[in-house]
């Protein structure tokens, strides 16, 4: 069974450039979590989704930041105009279901945004 | 809001214990959760603690008191690949529907096992 898979892994942009970063949830999952851990820092959640359907967005910056869970294939985490502050590493994580005993949230390995 | 303290580093020896406190005040309280990241790596799972009391699973333990607002993580016979972060992290109400399983993480702390 496979696990959270992210891609890319590592991904370089310059300033003004577009990012998109992709979260496969873990097969059975149903609900997708992003959160950014700036260097020596926790991690902040940003949004929460279920498929076609924005929960909670809460942590997600006003502008240029936007998250999609289509009916059908992966989740995207879309950065618009990078600048230097979004370097960060970028995770995501799904789960089962809300509620009790689906509360585990497994995390994919991350993408590492580096913005030039 | 939610508050979430933990302290920034500890070092230990080898085959030692080592415990880890973690503070919170949040608004709503569905759970409490303790993560370990190696440097570059994704976190992984390592307990959780949603009524008062110890739970233990092998070298690891975890503690919760609801009232206090406070949880620790255990280590024991520690080894040298236990060097990582430990992050603690509150789980919003489901009932909140908007909140769902959003988890709200501390800063982690890092723990440096010398031999």
């Amino acid at each position: 069974n496979a696990g959270v898979m992210q891609n890319p892994r590592h991904l370089v942009r310059r300033r003004g450039q577009e990012a998109r970063l992709r979260c496969s949830p873990m097969k059975g999952h149903s609900h997708v979590y992003w959160y950014r851990q700036l260097p020596e820092e926790g991690l902040k959640f940003m949004v929460y989704l279920q498929k076609e359907n924005i929960i909670d967005e809460s942590g997600m910056p006003k502008e240029r930041f936007s998250a999609e869970f289509p009916k059908e294939g992966p989740s995207i985490l879309r950065i618009q105009q990078v600048v230097r502050g979004d370097s960060a590493a970028y995770f995501c994580a799904s789960s089962k279901t809300s509620g009790r005993p689906a509360y585990e949230q497994y995390f994919g390995p991350g993408t590492r945004l580096t913005v030039t | 809001g939610q508050n979430i303290d933990q302290p920034t580093e500890m070092t230990a020896t080898e085959g030692a214990i080592v415990q880890i406190n973690c503070t919170y005040q949040t608004s709503g309280f569905n759970g409490l959760f303790w993560y370990q990241q190696h440097a570059g790596e994704a976190p992984t799972f390592l307990s959780y603690n949603v009524l008062d009391g110890l739970e233990e699973k092998g070298r690891f333990s975890s503690f919760l008191s609801r009232s206090k607002g406070y949880s620790y993580l255990l280590l024991k016979e520690l080894q040298m690949k236990d060097s990582a972060s430990y992050l603690c992290a509150v789980r919003a109400p489901v009932v909140i529907k908007a909140a769902g399983n959003k988890l709200t993480f501390g800063g982690g702390t890092r723990v440096l096992v010398k031999p």
